[in-house]
């Protein structure tokens, strides 16, 4: 069973430029969330989606966005980047996003210059 | 505010050298205790699920357990393969997948 996986692997912007990361879960997991870890301050909860819905959001600006199409395939989208944006952003699915773990994807490293 | 703190930041040990690794929490609700295991330029990966004080789980090496305040990671004769960082999180919101994580413990067997 293919893993949770997640494109680009790696990404270089500049500063004012936006992007956009593809996560593709688990089949048959319908729950994707995001987070964002940084040396600084860890992993810090993004959003959550479900049934392509957002069912919880954490504390970042509204640069921050995202979407979950109907095949639970979801993408993040970050406009005007900022230096401090870099980071690894990590992808996590699940069944239903009740009781279960959460599987993560290996991260796409966003380097803002 | 919610808030995961794990200790050590770091720890080097020898090889067979047994040790335990810390997580305390302040939550207004526990939803579930999770100890993830992340290796260099990965995502990562499950280790446990706690949801009970009392609680304990075991695998290879490796056993949690968790009291109302507190998690151990307890790794008995680690080898050169359980090098990695350990990471504690929470869950405060049924039925949601936001999780709460602590800074993790960077974690080094020599041989």
């Amino acid at each position: 069973k293919a893993g949770v996986t997640q494109t680009p692997r790696y990404l270089i912007k500049t500063r004012g430029q936006q992007v956009t990361l593809s996560c593709s879960p688990i089949s048959g997991h319908r729950s994707v969330s995001w987070y964002q870890q940084t040396p600084g301050q860890g992993l810090q909860f993004l959003f959550e989606y479900f049934s392509e819905t957002q069912r919880n959001k954490g504390n970042f600006p509204g640069r921050f966005s995202g979407r979950q199409f109907s095949n639970s395939r979801s993408e993040m989208n970050v406009s005007t980047l900022e230096l401090g944006d870099s980071a690894l952003y990590l992808c996590a699915s699940s069944l239903e996003g009740g009781r279960e773990k959460l599987f993560f994807g290996s991260g796409t490293q966003l380097s803002v210059l | 505010e919610d808030q995961v703190t794990q200790s050590p930041e770091a720890l080097r040990l020898q090889e067979g050298e047994s040790s335990s690794l810390n997580c305390s929490y302040t939550v207004s609700g526990l939803r579930g205790l999770f100890w993830y295991r992340q290796d260099p330029g990965k995502g990562p990966e499950f280790l446990f699920t706690l949801y009970s004080a009392g609680e304990e789980k075991e695998k290879e090496r490796l056993k949690a357990t968790l009291t109302k305040k507190e998690s151990f990671l307890h790794i008995t004769a680690p080898k050169p393969e359980d090098s990695a960082t350990y990471l504690c999180a929470v869950r405060i919101i049924q039925g949601a997948q936001k999780l709460v994580f602590g800074q993790g413990t960077r974690l080094t067997i020599n041989p």
